[in-house]
């Protein structure tokens, strides 16, 4: 089985920083990699695919980058819309374990 | 507009059984690997089982594997999770998903 790790498992920052959170996979999945995000009560919602598209709509702050084992989720200027759960995930597999990100 | 939308979760008592299903819309679902996933209250998102286009290749999480049956009707466009002897620690919220397309989710609650 291929695993997901994720760090950090939380992130405190504020409105305007610069946010990058990391995915690594125990091997290579090539590009098959999304991220999602999830706020409270709510199924998530998809910002990135094959680990470096925007998903329509996704806010051009959100991008992706990364190939093979090490993938990157960066947030260029942190909005206060983006206080959430992120998730990494190898497609139709294994979730890396989530970064919550809080107001510093 | 490609879709899946879950059905069938309940409250169900520990050891009992119960089937989800996933209509999908838009999309020939049997051209596509579909999973289910899911989310306990108050954690993290959980893959559970997916199943390749023909159906011969299934994985499981290892914490439902004996218990869970992944499956796909390709008649009826829908994709299936037969999940028996379940456990309290099977309460969730279940999702099918077709790579990043997922539906808004059903509730499973294992309870006495």
């Amino acid at each position: 089985d291929i695993q997901m790790t994720q760090s950090p498992s939380t992130l405190s920052a504020s409105v305007g920083d610069r946010v990058t959170i990391t995915c690594r996979a125990s091997q290579s999945i090539g590009s098959w990699l999304a991220w999602y995000q999830q706020k409270p009560g709510k199924a998530p919602k998809v910002l990135i695919y094959k680990a470096s598209i925007l998903e329509s709509g996704v806010p051009s702050r959100f991008s992706g980058s990364g190939s093979g084992t090490e993938f990157t989720l960066t947030i260029s200027s942190l909005q206060p819309d983006d206080f959430a759960t992120y998730y990494c995930q190898q497609y139709n597999s294994y979730f890396g374990g989530g970064t919550k990100v809080e107001i510093k | 507009e490609v879709q899946v939308v879950e059905s069938g979760g309940a409250l169900v008592h520990p050891g009992g059984s119960l089937r989800l299903s996933c209509a999908a819309s838009g999309f020939t679902s049997s051209s596509y690997y579909m999973s289910w996933v899911r989310q306990a209250p108050g954690k993290g998102l959980e893959w559970v089982a997916n199943i390749n286009q023909d159906g011969s290749e299934i994985y499981y999480v290892d914490s439902v594997k004996g218990r869970f049956t992944i499956s796909r009707d390709t008649a009826k466009n829908s994709l299936y999770l037969q999940m028996n002897s379940l456990r309290v620690e099977d309460t969730a919220v279940y999702y099918c998903a077709k790579d990043i397309t997922w539906g808004q989710g059903t509730l499973v609650t294992v309870s006495s």
